[in-house]
Protein backbone atom coordinates (compact mmCIF):
# COMPACT_ATOMS: atom_id res chain seq x y z
CA UNK A 1 0.00 0.00 0.00
CA UNK A 2 2.06 3.30 -1.33
CA UNK A 3 1.50 6.10 1.02
CA UNK A 4 1.86 9.34 -0.10
CA UNK A 5 3.85 10.72 -3.10
CA UNK A 6 5.34 13.67 -4.52
CA UNK A 7 7.29 14.96 -6.87
CA UNK A 8 9.90 16.04 -7.75
CA UNK A 9 11.97 16.09 -4.32
CA UNK A 10 14.16 18.98 -4.66
CA UNK A 11 14.00 22.26 -6.82
CA UNK A 12 15.87 25.33 -7.56
CA UNK A 13 13.85 28.10 -9.01
CA UNK A 14 14.69 31.82 -9.52
CA UNK A 15 12.70 34.86 -8.47
CA UNK A 16 9.23 35.52 -10.57
CA UNK A 17 9.33 32.20 -11.74
CA UNK A 18 6.36 29.64 -11.95
CA UNK A 19 6.55 26.13 -10.07
CA UNK A 20 4.22 23.17 -10.02
CA UNK A 21 4.32 20.51 -7.41
CA UNK A 22 2.85 17.40 -7.75
CA UNK A 23 1.18 15.08 -5.18
CA UNK A 24 -0.30 11.35 -5.19
CA UNK A 25 -2.61 10.36 -1.86
CA UNK A 26 -2.14 7.31 -0.04
CA UNK A 27 -4.30 4.97 -1.55
CA UNK A 28 -7.99 5.11 -0.67
CA UNK A 29 -7.94 8.76 0.21
CA UNK A 30 -9.49 11.19 -1.44
CA UNK A 31 -8.68 14.94 0.20
CA UNK A 32 -5.53 16.43 -0.31
CA UNK A 33 -3.86 19.23 1.75
CA UNK A 34 -0.94 21.22 1.33
CA UNK A 35 1.34 22.62 3.58
CA UNK A 36 4.26 25.17 3.20
CA UNK A 37 7.26 24.39 6.48
CA UNK A 38 9.35 27.33 6.63
CA UNK A 39 12.62 25.79 8.25
CA UNK A 40 12.68 25.54 11.98
CA UNK A 41 9.04 26.14 11.64
CA UNK A 42 5.82 24.27 11.91
CA UNK A 43 3.48 23.08 8.80
CA UNK A 44 1.17 26.23 7.75
CA UNK A 45 -1.80 25.34 5.55
CA UNK A 46 -2.43 26.41 2.51
CA UNK A 47 -5.65 24.90 0.77
CA UNK A 48 -6.98 21.61 1.00
CA UNK A 49 -9.01 19.71 -2.39
CA UNK A 50 -12.06 17.66 -2.12
CA UNK A 51 -14.11 16.66 -5.17
CA UNK A 52 -11.48 18.46 -7.87
CA UNK A 53 -12.65 21.83 -5.64
CA UNK A 54 -10.66 23.80 -3.05
CA UNK A 55 -12.63 23.56 0.04
CA UNK A 56 -10.28 25.38 2.53
CA UNK A 57 -7.92 27.87 2.26
CA UNK A 58 -4.97 29.27 4.52
CA UNK A 59 -3.45 33.03 4.60
CA UNK A 60 -1.80 32.57 1.14
CA UNK A 61 -1.69 34.49 -1.49
CA UNK A 62 -3.68 34.15 -4.64
CA UNK A 63 -0.18 33.17 -6.27
CA UNK A 64 -0.45 29.64 -4.52
CA UNK A 65 -3.39 27.91 -6.80
CA UNK A 66 -3.79 24.28 -7.11
CA UNK A 67 -5.97 21.51 -8.88
CA UNK A 68 -7.13 18.04 -7.88
CA UNK A 69 -7.68 15.60 -10.75
CA UNK A 70 -10.16 12.58 -11.02
CA UNK A 71 -7.79 9.97 -9.54
CA UNK A 72 -7.74 12.36 -6.79
CA UNK A 73 -3.81 13.18 -7.18
CA UNK A 74 -3.29 16.96 -7.25
CA UNK A 75 -0.97 20.11 -7.71
CA UNK A 76 0.22 23.23 -6.15
CA UNK A 77 1.42 26.01 -8.30
CA UNK A 78 3.01 28.96 -7.14
CA UNK A 79 3.77 32.34 -9.72
CA UNK A 80 6.02 34.91 -9.04
CA UNK A 81 8.09 32.94 -6.89
CA UNK A 82 9.74 35.11 -4.33
CA UNK A 83 13.06 34.68 -2.44
CA UNK A 84 10.48 33.45 0.99
CA UNK A 85 8.34 31.07 -0.94
CA UNK A 86 11.93 29.24 -0.09
CA UNK A 87 10.39 25.93 1.90
CA UNK A 88 9.43 22.80 1.99
CA UNK A 89 6.05 21.85 1.01
CA UNK A 90 3.98 18.96 2.08
CA UNK A 91 1.39 17.31 0.57
CA UNK A 92 -1.44 15.41 3.22
CA UNK A 93 -3.95 13.06 2.51
CA UNK A 94 -7.49 11.64 4.21
CA UNK A 95 -9.99 10.28 3.16
CA UNK A 96 -12.70 12.40 4.27
CA UNK A 97 -15.35 11.65 7.12
CA UNK A 98 -12.94 9.26 7.90
CA UNK A 99 -14.13 7.50 11.50
CA UNK A 100 -10.66 8.45 12.54
CA UNK A 101 -9.62 11.52 10.88
CA UNK A 102 -5.74 10.61 9.93
CA UNK A 103 -3.82 12.51 7.73
CA UNK A 104 -0.39 11.73 6.26
CA UNK A 105 2.00 13.40 5.03
CA UNK A 106 4.39 12.97 1.77
CA UNK A 107 8.34 13.29 2.18
CA UNK A 108 7.71 17.06 1.31
CA UNK A 109 9.19 18.71 -2.07
CA UNK A 110 12.33 21.04 -1.08
CA UNK A 111 11.88 24.61 -3.02
CA UNK A 112 14.88 27.01 -2.93
CA UNK A 113 14.40 30.16 -5.02
CA UNK A 114 17.34 32.40 -5.72
CA UNK B 1 -7.51 32.34 18.60
CA UNK B 2 -6.14 29.78 16.13
CA UNK B 3 -2.70 29.35 17.18
CA UNK B 4 -1.26 25.98 19.29
CA UNK B 5 1.26 27.00 21.57
CA UNK B 6 3.92 24.38 22.00
CA UNK B 7 6.90 23.87 24.59
CA UNK B 8 9.83 23.47 25.31
CA UNK B 9 11.36 23.96 22.21
CA UNK B 10 14.37 21.99 23.03
CA UNK B 11 14.44 19.12 24.89
CA UNK B 12 17.04 16.73 26.32
CA UNK B 13 17.14 13.21 27.78
CA UNK B 14 18.91 10.96 28.46
CA UNK B 15 17.88 7.21 27.06
CA UNK B 16 15.11 5.79 29.40
CA UNK B 17 13.98 8.60 30.45
CA UNK B 18 10.05 10.29 30.38
CA UNK B 19 10.17 13.26 27.66
CA UNK B 20 7.11 15.21 27.80
CA UNK B 21 6.05 17.90 25.30
CA UNK B 22 3.25 20.14 25.99
CA UNK B 23 0.33 22.24 23.80
CA UNK B 24 -2.13 25.03 24.82
CA UNK B 25 -4.69 26.19 22.38
CA UNK B 26 -7.51 28.93 22.72
CA UNK B 27 -10.18 27.56 20.57
CA UNK B 28 -12.82 25.38 22.22
CA UNK B 29 -14.02 24.28 19.12
CA UNK B 30 -10.90 22.11 17.88
CA UNK B 31 -11.63 18.27 18.02
CA UNK B 32 -9.20 15.95 16.53
CA UNK B 33 -5.60 16.61 18.56
CA UNK B 34 -2.86 14.40 16.71
CA UNK B 35 1.65 14.51 17.26
CA UNK B 36 3.72 14.42 14.61
CA UNK B 37 7.31 13.00 14.28
CA UNK B 38 9.70 14.43 11.54
CA UNK B 39 13.21 13.56 10.89
CA UNK B 40 15.09 15.79 9.10
CA UNK B 41 14.78 15.69 5.20
CA UNK B 42 11.68 14.27 6.06
CA UNK B 43 7.83 14.80 6.11
CA UNK B 44 6.00 14.60 9.58
CA UNK B 45 4.79 11.13 10.68
CA UNK B 46 1.57 10.98 12.63
CA UNK B 47 2.33 9.53 16.20
CA UNK B 48 -0.97 9.20 18.02
CA UNK B 49 -4.06 11.37 17.79
CA UNK B 50 -6.75 11.95 20.79
CA UNK B 51 -10.49 13.36 20.71
CA UNK B 52 -11.85 15.90 23.40
CA UNK B 53 -13.95 13.49 25.07
CA UNK B 54 -10.90 11.05 26.46
CA UNK B 55 -8.75 12.13 28.93
CA UNK B 56 -6.19 10.01 27.78
CA UNK B 57 -4.63 7.78 25.03
CA UNK B 58 -1.97 5.42 24.89
CA UNK B 59 0.13 3.48 22.40
CA UNK B 60 2.72 1.93 22.67
CA UNK B 61 5.61 4.09 24.44
CA UNK B 62 3.75 7.10 23.77
CA UNK B 63 0.46 8.58 25.91
CA UNK B 64 -1.33 11.67 25.27
CA UNK B 65 -2.98 13.31 28.41
CA UNK B 66 -5.69 15.88 27.24
CA UNK B 67 -6.95 18.55 29.86
CA UNK B 68 -10.16 19.82 28.18
CA UNK B 69 -11.16 22.52 31.08
CA UNK B 70 -7.30 23.81 31.14
CA UNK B 71 -7.29 23.82 27.13
CA UNK B 72 -3.96 22.04 27.19
CA UNK B 73 -2.41 18.35 26.19
CA UNK B 74 0.71 16.91 26.02
CA UNK B 75 3.12 14.08 24.89
CA UNK B 76 4.82 11.82 27.26
CA UNK B 77 7.43 9.33 25.89
CA UNK B 78 8.35 7.08 27.94
CA UNK B 79 11.66 4.62 27.72
CA UNK B 80 13.12 7.38 25.59
CA UNK B 81 15.46 6.08 23.01
CA UNK B 82 18.43 7.57 20.97
CA UNK B 83 15.71 7.08 17.55
CA UNK B 84 13.43 9.29 19.71
CA UNK B 85 15.87 12.10 18.49
CA UNK B 86 13.64 14.48 15.87
CA UNK B 87 11.54 17.32 16.25
CA UNK B 88 7.99 17.05 17.40
CA UNK B 89 4.42 18.65 16.35
CA UNK B 90 1.20 18.66 18.37
CA UNK B 91 -1.76 20.41 16.29
CA UNK B 92 -5.20 20.77 16.31
CA UNK B 93 -7.78 20.22 13.88
CA UNK B 94 -12.05 21.62 13.19
CA UNK B 95 -14.09 19.36 11.51
CA UNK B 96 -11.69 16.69 10.94
CA UNK B 97 -14.63 13.92 10.68
CA UNK B 98 -16.40 15.78 8.30
CA UNK B 99 -15.65 17.93 5.84
CA UNK B 100 -12.85 20.69 7.75
CA UNK B 101 -9.27 18.88 8.67
CA UNK B 102 -7.16 22.12 8.73
CA UNK B 103 -4.40 21.45 11.14
CA UNK B 104 -3.00 24.09 12.73
CA UNK B 105 0.54 23.39 14.08
CA UNK B 106 2.67 24.02 16.97
CA UNK B 107 6.08 25.63 16.59
CA UNK B 108 7.64 22.38 17.30
CA UNK B 109 9.93 20.64 20.00
CA UNK B 110 13.43 19.28 19.21
CA UNK B 111 14.19 16.12 21.14
CA UNK B 112 17.56 14.75 22.02
CA UNK B 113 17.49 11.65 23.76
CA UNK B 114 21.53 10.87 25.10
CA UNK B 115 23.02 7.24 25.52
Amino acid sequence: DAGVTQSPTHLIKTRGQQVTLRCSPKSGHDTVSWYQQALGQGPQFIFQYYEEEERQRGNFPDRFSGHQFPNYSSELNVNALLLGDSALYLCASRLSGGAEGEQYFGPGTRLTVT
Amino acid sequence: QQQVKQSPQSLIVQKGGISIINCAYENTAFDYFPWYQQFPGKGPALLIAIRPDVSEKKEGRFTISFNKSAKQFSLHIMDSQPGDSATYFCAASIGIYNQGGKLIFGQGTELSVKP
